[in-house]
């Protein structure tokens, strides 16, 4: 079965530190892979996908991704986070055929620090 | 260009109570489709609308119907609502089954 884990349920860090979120995914063909950001009381934003070519993807404000087919997973990451940075993420997985269902993992909320 | 739009923001209902709500996708998209989250939860997929039927749907219950229009805007309608029912509801546009799903900013159901 389709599944996302994402192992981290809560991670904090401090502003300008570095930062890296997990994201493992089962899955039995080659996936399409998200990342999303929400906001206390709104939706998603997309921050980045990888649908193929270039494992390392680049996203929006200053995140990136890395996709490792053998480990199955698509890290998230940014080099120095600022306090707006701090939301829930979502990592997501969809068929790479014609079909529209994500898989979503459970979320990580991030904290930063002043 | 307007994003995914969703109406009503909040929504109070009682047990019982069947409830309609509503997502207009961005321009140019003809696909919408539609995740429960549960707080503290990730989205959960519903279904999918594509060209006014429903293509795809995930684990929920037939109490759980939709509608797309011919301007693809699209309704999830939830009968006989239950206590289990409170969510977040989103909606997502696409420009086709399978691209990349924009979200509307989502409707808060309580049901009580």
């Amino acid at each position: 079965a389709q599944s996302v884990t994402q192992p981290d349920i809560h991670i904090t860090v401090s502003e300008g530190a570095s930062l890296e979120l997990r994201c493992n995914y089962s899955y039995g063909a080659t996936p399409y892979l998200f990342w999303y950001v929400q906001s206390p009381g709104q939706g998603l934003q997309l921050l980045l996908k990888y649908f193929s070519g270039d494992t390392l993807v680049q996203g929006i404000k200053g995140f990136e991704a890395e996709f490792k087919r053998s480990q199955s997973s698509f890290n998230l990451r940014k080099p120095s986070v600022h306090w707006s940075d701090a939301a829930e993420y979502f990592c997501a997985v969809g068929a790479s055929s014609n079909t529209g269902k994500l898989i979503f993992g459970q979320g990580t909320t991030l904290q930063v620090k002043p | 260009d307007a994003g995914v739009t969703q109406s009503p923001t909040h929504l109070i209902k009682t047990r019982g109570q069947q409830v309609t709500l509503r997502c207009s996708p961005k321009s140019g998209h003809d696909t919408v489709s539609w995740y429960q989250q549960a707080l503290g939860q990730g989205p959960q997929f519903i279904f999918q609308y594509y060209e006014e039927e429903e293509r795809q749907r995930g684990n929920f219950p037939d109490r759980f119907s939709g509608h797309q229009f011919p301007n693809y805007s699209s309704e999830l309608n939830v009968n006989a609502l239950l206590l289990g029912d409170s969510a977040l509801y989103l909606c997502a546009s696409s420009k086709a089954r399978g691209e990349t799903q924009y979200f509307g900013p989502g409707t808060r159901l309580l049901v009580l």
